[in-house]
């Protein structure tokens, strides 16, 4: 089994609404990353979060991270197509390691 | 500023060929990881360097597989005798770090090698 699951693995919206895609880990976290990716053009960096509580936005991306249940959302509002793509979840098995495992990616479609 | 570049963007190669992918980090960051993305496997770690330390090679598949990073900089990863499971697309990143701090990965395109 992954040791990062995300759910849902594809998610298909309309143009403005909100959606959460989620990240839950079966080990300790150190440190949880969220990526996007679109064909040809590798991984770009969203969000790093590292403790428990924390949350961060990027424009109309919040991310947070529930230390305690290993868990990690990210909630897109008023989606874009823009928006589409993969999303992937990342994370740090021991403190400074960065040899990061990944979830298997949730592809989000926005429909106009 | 320019990011993670890799080298070729598409790769195909018959098998039983040796193939050399190029990774060039962003200039500064010492830290430099392979990754690999396969429909089948997701993406994984393959192979992290920091600095003049040894390599961590935990997550290389297989002896064919090999990296190197000249300089603290540019690295090449073959493989060597290419088998038609070693298709995906291999990732690099480079960051700061690491230490006691936790810094982001920056990845390039990747290389999309195709063994046929």
């Amino acid at each position: 089994s992954q040791e990062l699951e995300q759910s849902p693995q594809s998610l298909i919206v309309q143009e403005g609404k909100n959606l959460t895609i989620n990240c839950t880990s079966s080990k300790t976290l150190y440190g949880l990353y969220w990526y996007k990716q679109k064909y040809g053009e590798g991984l770009i960096f969203l969000m790093m979060l590292q403790k428990g509580g924390e949350e961060k936005s990027h424009e109309k991306i919040t991310a947070k991270l529930d230390e305690k249940k290993q868990q990690s959302s990210l909630h897109i509002t008023a989606s874009q197509p823009s928006h589409a793509g993969i999303y992937l979840c990342g994370a740090d098995r021991a403190r400074g390691a960065q040899k990061l495992v990944f979830g298997q990616g949730t592809r989000l479609t926005i429909n106009p | 500023g320019a990011g993670v570049s890799q080298s070729p963007s598409n790769k195909v190669t018959e098998k039983g060929k040796d193939v050399e992918l190029r990774c060039d980090p962003i200039s500064g960051h010492t830290a430099l990881y392979w990754y690999r993305q396969s429909l089948g496997q997701g993406l994984e770690f393959l192979i992290y360097f920091q600095g003049n330390s040894a390599p961590d090679k935990s997550g290389l598949p297989s002896d064919r597989f090999s990296a190197e990073r000249t300089g603290g900089s540019v690295s090449t990863l073959t493989i060597q005798r290419t088998q038609q499971e070693d298709s995906a697309v291999y990732l690099c990143a480079s960051s700061l770090g690491p230490g006691l701090a936790t810094y982001e990965q920056y990845f390039g395109p990747g290389t999309r090698l195709t063994v046929t």
